[in-house]
């Protein structure tokens, strides 16, 4: 069965610090991959993703993602985080072809605290 | 344009009771989807409305679950009786197109459901 890791429960990081999220996914065929985010009291957005193309996707408030397919994963970055960005981060892939977006698998998540 | 909302957004209930739990999609979605986050784990994918059809119901735990979408608009989610297991928070999601790559899934806040 296809599954996401997300290496980190929980990141720690001060102001102006950069950021590396952990992503794998296991499947062999071809992948939709999406970072969603979830700010406190928020709901699930979507932060970027990933369908073809160049393997280095740009998504909102300078987040970025690169897409390795032969390490099979979806690293989410950001030079110099900010406390705004303190959130829930998740990791999705859909494997299924013909476009759909939905049937999302997810990992379990990873909280970004960052201190002002 | 209004977000995809849900009804109730905390809900508690006792071991055997039913909890009925509402999503209303962005008007015009066709997509519908149900998703559940049990504490700790990964966000799950339920099932998948087409207008009112169910297009993938894989993820449906098992038959106390029902969910229904009378008229292709708002979506009910019955769990009946409920098991302390079915405890999390349960999120909808809809999309404008089926099968289109830039059709993103837009998320309501979730409704959080605690069985005691």
């Amino acid at each position: 069965a296809q599954s996401v890791s997300q290496h980190n429960h929980h990141v720690i990081l001060s102001e102006a610090a950069s950021l590396e999220l952990g992503c794998n996914y296991s499947y062999g065929g071809t992948v939709n991959l999406f970072w969603y985010v979830q700010y406190p009291g928020q709901h699930l957005q979507l932060l970027l993703k990933y369908f073809s193309g160049d393997p280095l996707v740009k998504g909102i408030k300078g987040f970025e993602a690169e897409f390795i397919k032969s390490k099979f994963s979806f690293n989410l970055r950001k030079p110099s985080v900010q406390w705004s960005d303190t959130a829930e981060y998740f990791c999705a892939v859909n494997a299924l072809t013909g476009g759909s977006q939905g049937n999302l698998i997810f990992g379990k998540g990873t909280k970004l605290s960052v201190k002002p | 344009e209004a977000g995809v909302t849900q009804f109730p957004s905390h809900s508690v209930i006792e071991k055997g009771q039913t909890v009925t739990l509402r999503c209303d999609p962005i008007s015009g979605h066709d997509n519908l989807y149900w998703y559940r986050r049990v504490m700790g784990k990964e966000i799950k994918f339920l099932l998948h409305f087409v207008k009112e059809s169910k297009q993938d119901e894989s993820g449906m735990p098992n038959n106390r679950f029902l969910a229904e979408r009378t008229g292709g608009t708002y979506s009910t989610l019955k769990v009946q009786p409920a098991e302390l297991e079915d405890s999390g928070v349960y999120f909808c999601a809809s999309s404008l197109h089926i099968g289109r790559l830039n059709s993103p899934l837009h998320f309501g806040n979730g409704t959080r459901l605690t069985v005691t």
